[in-house]
């Protein structure tokens, strides 16, 4: 099976800074990858999915990149309201992993 | 408005059984790709299973696989969960989740509230 990982597991920004995040397949997976964003104590919101493809109603903050076995999350100006854990998921085939998540918050 | 809601949830001793529903409104149930995602209490999201529209493909993550069954009745406009010979790592909470398009291959898109299995002496 495809095992799916990301990284940094949690991270510290400011409000207004750039945050990267890394999602990697250990295989490829072309572009079925999504992203999801879960806010505490919340239902996860399908953020991006096609690894680029921004779900109506997203903030144009967010962006995707990627494909084949590497890609990333970018939030350009972190906002307050951005705190969340931010899961990867591959949806190619069965099993759909998602990835282990990482926890931004705002230092 | 699309709606997934989740029941059948409790607390169950290691080795029972518990089946889980979940009733869609506000959309055509029949055309969608259903799944069950479970997230146990502190950890992450993991996918449990999936079920194409027509039931012809069904799909388990091998932690589950053998144990639970997913089901689905289109006359009813439901989803379902029997999960057999349950475990303490079953623990969690368990959302119903729909593909976000229907007829294609795409992620999940709408998400039920959740329903909380506990499984405990």
């Amino acid at each position: 099976d495809i095992q799916m990982t990301q990284s940094p597991s949690s991270l510290s920004a400011s409000v207004g800074d750039r945050v990267t995040i890394t999602c990697r397949a250990s295989q490829g997976i072309s572009n079925y990858l999504a992203w999801y964003q879960q806010k505490p104590g919340k239902v996860p919101k399908l953020l991006i999915y096609a690894a680029s493809t921004l779900q109506s109603g997203v903030p144009s903050r967010f962006s995707g990149s990627g494909s084949g076995t590497d890609f990333t999350l970018t939030i350009s100006s972190l906002q307050p309201e951005d705190v969340a854990t931010y899961y990867c998921q591959k949806y190619n085939s069965a099993p759909r992993s998602f990835g282990p998540g990482t926890k931004v918050d705002i230092k | 408005e699309v709606q997934l809601v989740e029941s059948g949830g409790g607390l169950v001793k290691p080795g029972g059984s518990l089946r889980l529903s979940c009733a869609a409104s506000g959309f055509t149930f029949s055309s969608y790709s259903m799944n069950w995602v479970r997230q146990a209490p502190g950890k992450g999201l993991e996918w449990v299973s999936s079920i194409s529209s027509s039931s012809s493909y069904i799909y388990y993550a091998d932690s589950v696989k053998g144990r639970f069954t997913i089901s689905r009745d289109n006359a009813k406009n439901s989803l379902y969960l029997q999960m057999n010979s349950l475990r303490a790592e079953d623990t969690a909470v368990y959302y119903c989740a729909r593909d976000s398009v229907q007829g294609v291959v795409t992620p999940v898109g709408v998400w039920g509230q959740g329903t909380t299995v506990t499984v405990s002496s």
